[in-house]
Order: structure tokens, then sequence, then C-alpha cells
């Protein structure tokens, strides 16, 4: 069974740019969940997707944006970039039924310069 | 706002000897809880988690968690520690029908495994 998979591994951008990271979840996972993993810090939560529908949100601004499609891959889109984007952004999915638990991917890793 | 508090930043251990990795969170219904491991450059593992029932929950690696409601405590322990246990282990939690199930983590405790 193939795990929870994210690309890039790892990515470059400048201050004011536009960056799309990619979400693979696992067999039989509906739910995808987003989050941002800053240098020393825990993971915190970004938003949800739940059947291609926004679920809920945390604490970011809307220049975060996601999508679900079909086949529950998601997207996660982030316009304007600042530095303080650069972090590692993790990609967790839950099966369906159990959306408490979440499944990690190992992570696209942002720099803004 | 739901808060999860891992006191200790950095915990060393030797080889062989007992941990114990500490974790609070903030008072809510229905807390659900859960411990990951993270190696460096990685993603997270889960370890174990903990919604209802039996207090004292077992997990993969030899990990083992204790739900403690009125310390509100779930203390990760491992009665003998390997040298590929070296990570950075997060205590999470999750309060259901809140609406979104996003993960509330704390800061992590740094593990050092010495020889």
């Amino acid at each position: 069974e193939t795990g929870v998979t994210q690309s890039p591994t790892h990515l470059i951008k400048t201050r004011g740019q536009q960056v799309t990271l990619r979400c693979s979840s696992q067999s039989g996972h509906n739910t995808v969940s987003w989050y941002q993993q800053a240098l020393g810090q825990g993971p915190q939560f970004i938003f949800q997707y739940y059947r291609e529908e926004e679920n809920g949100r945390g604490n970011f601004p809307p220049r975060f944006s996601g999508l679900q499609f079909p086949n529950y891959s998601s997207e996660l889109n982030v316009n304007a970039l600042e530095l303080d984007d650069s972090a590692l952004y993790l990609c967790a999915s839950s099966p369906s039924g159990f959306k408490e638990t979440q499944y990690f991917g190992p992570g696209t890793r942002l720099l803004v310069l | 706002a739901q808060s999860v508090t891992q006191p200790d930043i950095h915990i060393t251990v030797s080889e062989g000897a007992s941990l114990e990795l500490r974790c609070n969170y903030s008072y809510g219904a229905t807390p659900y809880l859960f411990w990951y491991v993270q190696s460096p450059g990685q993603g997270l593992q889960l370890l174990l988690k903990y919604f209802s029932g039996d207090t004292l929950v077992q997990g993969i690696k030899g990990f083992e968690a204790e739900f403690k409601r009125s310390q509100s405590s779930f203390n990760l322990r491992k009665p003998s520690v390997h040298w590929s246990d070296a990570a950075e282990y997060f205590c999470a939690v999750l309060y259901s029908g809140g609406g979104a199930d996003g993960l509330t983590f704390g800061k992590g405790t740094h593990l050092i495994i010495q020889p």
C-alpha cells in the first residue's frame, strides 16, 4: 500500500511569487489536511479538505488556498510569498470514516528568498 | 484555545535506559490524543493514539502512553531505548465536534541517545 506522497521535495522561490505544492493521499483516504512546520516548531494546521470541499481552516490568511480533486489528491497554493513562509509543508490524509487519525507525508521544504 | 505543552525541549537518555516524555494539554471535552515521531528532514510517523477506553495505550516500536484526565497529561514511555529512537517527538490533541479536525501540536521534544 502506497503511503502519502508529496511533490516537490524541495523548492526555492522569491518573495512575491506564487507556489503550488501537491499531495497524493493514501489509498482509501478521502480527507486531506495541510500543515506548516517552521524550523524548530511543531506543525500548524492550515486547512482540511473532505470530499473536495474545505472542511475547516486554521489561522492562516486567504493567500493560502487549496484544492482537492475527485481522486482525493490535493494542492496547496500560496500567493504573494513572504520570507516567513519558508517552512516544511506537510500533507496528511485520513481514512474514510476515521478523519481523526492523520497519516503524514514526507513534506515539501519551501525556501523563500 | 486548545494548546499542548511539552515542557522538555531536549532530553538525553542512555541507550537501554527507560524514557518518559511529558505532554500536557489544555482542558477540552473529548480530547483525542496522539504522539508522533519525526526523524531529521522527514514527515511525521504516528506512534500511538488515544480516543477512549483503556487509559494505557500501546503503540509501535515498543512505545506506550498513559492518559490521565485529572492531570490533563498524556505522557509517552518506553522501557528501554535504542539508538534508533533518537528523533523529535510531538504530542498532539484534537477536539472532536469543533469543526475541522486539525491537530494542535506541541513544540516537540528532541530525544538524544547516549551510547
